[in-house]
């Protein structure tokens, strides 16, 4: 089935220690996008790739970076985690802007 | 200002009831609708759309929501509410020549024996 992986679905991190989040899809979508939701609020845009190109959020902090090597996957790099960077976060993606196809997320931890 | 409302952060109903989760948008031009539902410690899964084809759209788990333009309105409902419809529902926005979704605050769906 095609879908949309996130790995690892569980993460512990230490603060201030980098720490990669990983999405791949098997859709051939060609928009990908990286959400930050913690505990019962919505989902927040932190940026997003169309194509090639990188759209990133006007409030999404420096120390989130995202990195896209080809269509099909798409890293999520925060550089020095601190404890209010723990949350899920969740990896989606879209023809052309249209429907998005969310992934289970991975649950960020950091001690 | 692009926005969406979810009136009612928890919503609680019996098994068996009608479920109604309310969505408004604020925009003069039909956007694209969307309902999303999410269990504990999972994604969203995408629930129904409205994209003009149909002012009454079917979902999936038998959901279903009407487009009411003049009352920019894009409510949710199920007729018999089931234990495992108990989640979290968003409802969304997108609009004409953005590839982005503007989300709500979320309606918890709690059901009750």
């Amino acid at each position: 089935d095609a879908m949309v992986i996130q790995n690892p679905r569980y993460q512990v991190t230490q603060f201030g220690k980098p720490v990669t989040l990983s999405c791949s899809q098997t859709l051939n979508h060609n928009v990908m996008y990286w959400y930050q939701q913690k505990s019962s609020q919505a989902p927040k845009l932190l940026f997003h790739y169309y194509d090639k190109d990188f759209n990133n959020e006007a409030d999404t902090p420096d120390n989130f970076q995202s990195r896209r090597p080809n269509t099909s996957f798409c890293f999520l790099d925060i550089r020095s985690p601190g404890l209010g960077d723990a949350a899920m976060y969740l990896c989606a993606t879209s023809l052309r802007g249209d429907e998005q196809f969310f992934g289970p997320g991975t649950r960020l931890t950091v001690l | 200002a692009q926005s969406v409302t979810q009136l009612g952060s928890h919503v609680s109903v019996s098994e068996g009831a009608l479920v109604l989760l309310r969505c408004n948008y604020s925009s003069s031009v039909p956007p694209y609708l969307f309902w999303y539902v999410q269990y504990p410690n999972q994604g969203l899964q995408l629930l129904l759309k409205y994209t003009s084809a149909a002012t009454l759209v079917k979902g999936i788990n038998g959901f279903e929501a009407e487009f009411k333009k003049s009352e920019t309105s894009f409510h949710l409902t199920k007729p018999s509410a089931h234990m495992s419809d108990a989640a979290e529902y968003f409802c969304a926005v997108r609009y004409t020549g953005f590839q982005k979704l503007v989300f709500g605050t979320g309606t918890r769906l709690l059901v009750s024996p």
